[in-house]
Formats: structure tokens, sequence, C-alpha cells
């Protein structure tokens, strides 16, 4: 029973470039999250998505930041023309539809703008 | 709103000691709530959770941490520190709506 599953694990972009982080959520979940963890600093919520969804995007910038979860395929977290405030830890979520269920974590997508 | 708040973003702890991580909530409604752990370069990792069959509730690893609804809080506790639990906790809340909402964390350090 695979988990969530993020890739790349590890990515390196110049700035200017864009940048695209994958995740499957586990099997029978139906909710992704993304979560950016910055150094030194706490886990903070992102987007929410449900298949072909978005539920709550009120952490994302509103410029360069987009994500999407389409009917077949992982959820993908696209940042356009990365800036060097735009490296942190990446990190995917899923959960079952129902409210109070646990949300399961991948192991994070480290991206370094260079 | 819907908020966590989560007292002293670093403990030290001597192997073998007590260790407390403090953990405020606040909701309107009766909430569910988590405790997760991080270590190194790794993603989060479930210790905990609770959702109202009994306040003390157990977890892996030796934490336990207690819903106290006068208090509004959810504090993690192991009686006794190992080198091992040195780590990032977090703790969360979920209302409703599969809304989560996440603590900054508290950084635990072991001395041995």
């Amino acid at each position: 029973n695979a988990g969530v599953m993020q890739n790349p694990r590890h990515l390196v972009r110049r700035r200017g470039q864009e940048a695209r982080l994958r995740c499957s959520p586990m099997k029978g979940h139906s909710h992704v999250y993304w979560y950016r963890q910055l150094p030194e600093e706490g886990l903070k919520f992102m987007v929410y998505l449900q298949k072909e969804n978005i539920i709550d995007e009120s952490g994302m910038p509103k410029e360069r930041f987009s994500a999407e979860f389409p009917k077949e395929g992982p959820s993908i977290l696209r940042i356009q023309q990365v800036v060097r405030g735009d490296s942190a830890a990446y990190f995917c979520a899923s959960s079952p539809l129902d409210s109070g269920n646990t949300i399961y974590f991948g192991e994070g997508s480290w991206l370094t703008v260079v | 709103a819907q908020s966590v708040t989560q007292l002293g973003s670093h403990v030290s702890v001597s192997e073998g000691a007590l260790v407390l991580l403090r953990c405020n909530y606040s909701s309107s409604v009766p909430p569910y709530l988590f405790w997760y752990v991080q270590y190194p370069n790794q993603g989060l990792q479930l210790l905990l959770k609770y959702t109202s069959a009994a306040t003390l509730v157990k977890g892996i690893n030796g934490f336990e941490a207690e819903f106290k609804k006068s208090e509004t809080s959810f504090h993690l506790t192991k009686p006794s520190a190992h080198m091992s639990d040195a780590a990032e906790y977090f703790c969360a809340v979920n209302v409703a709506g599969n809304q989560f909402y996440f603590g900054t964390g508290t950084s635990l350090t072991v001395i041995p």
C-alpha cells in the first residue's frame, strides 16, 4: 500500500525557470493538500484540492503559483519564473473524503533556486 | 476561525527526562487534534490523533497527549526522552471540511 508519492525529491532551478512538483495521493484518497516549509519556519498551507476542483487556495501566492489535480494523474504544483525566495521544501498530503480523517504526508520535494 | 498555538519553538530535555510539548487550539466547535513528528529532511509522520473517543490518547514511540477542553489544550508528553526523539513536532487541528491548521512547530533537542 504505497503512501503519498512526491517527485522529484530534489529539484534545482535557475531564476526565471519553471518548477513542477508532482504528487500522487494514497490509494483511495480524494483530497490533496500542498504545504510549503521554509528554513527555520513552520508548515504553511498553500492549497487544497479535490479531483478537478480547487477547494481552498487561500495560501497560494497570487502570482506565479498554480496547482491542479486532474481527473487522471498526479496533482501538480507549478511555480513559474522561480525566484530565490521560492527555495523551500514543498510537502503534499492526502486524505479520504470525510472530515476528521488523518492527512498523510509525502516525503517532500526540496526546491533550490540558484 | 480555527488556529493552533505551540508555545516554545525550541525545547531541550536531558535523556531520560520528561518531554512536554505544549499545544493550544482555538475552535468554535469540537475539533479533531493531531500531533505529527518530522525528522530531518523527511515528511511528517502521524504520532497520534484525538477524535473525541477518549481524552487521553496514546501514540507511537511512547508518546501520549491529553485533550483538555476547559484549557483548550492538547499537550504532548513522553515520560522518558530518548535520543531518537530529537525532531520537529507539529500540532494540528481539523474542524470541518477537511481543513487542517498546523502550529509553527517545536524543535525538540535531547541532551545526552
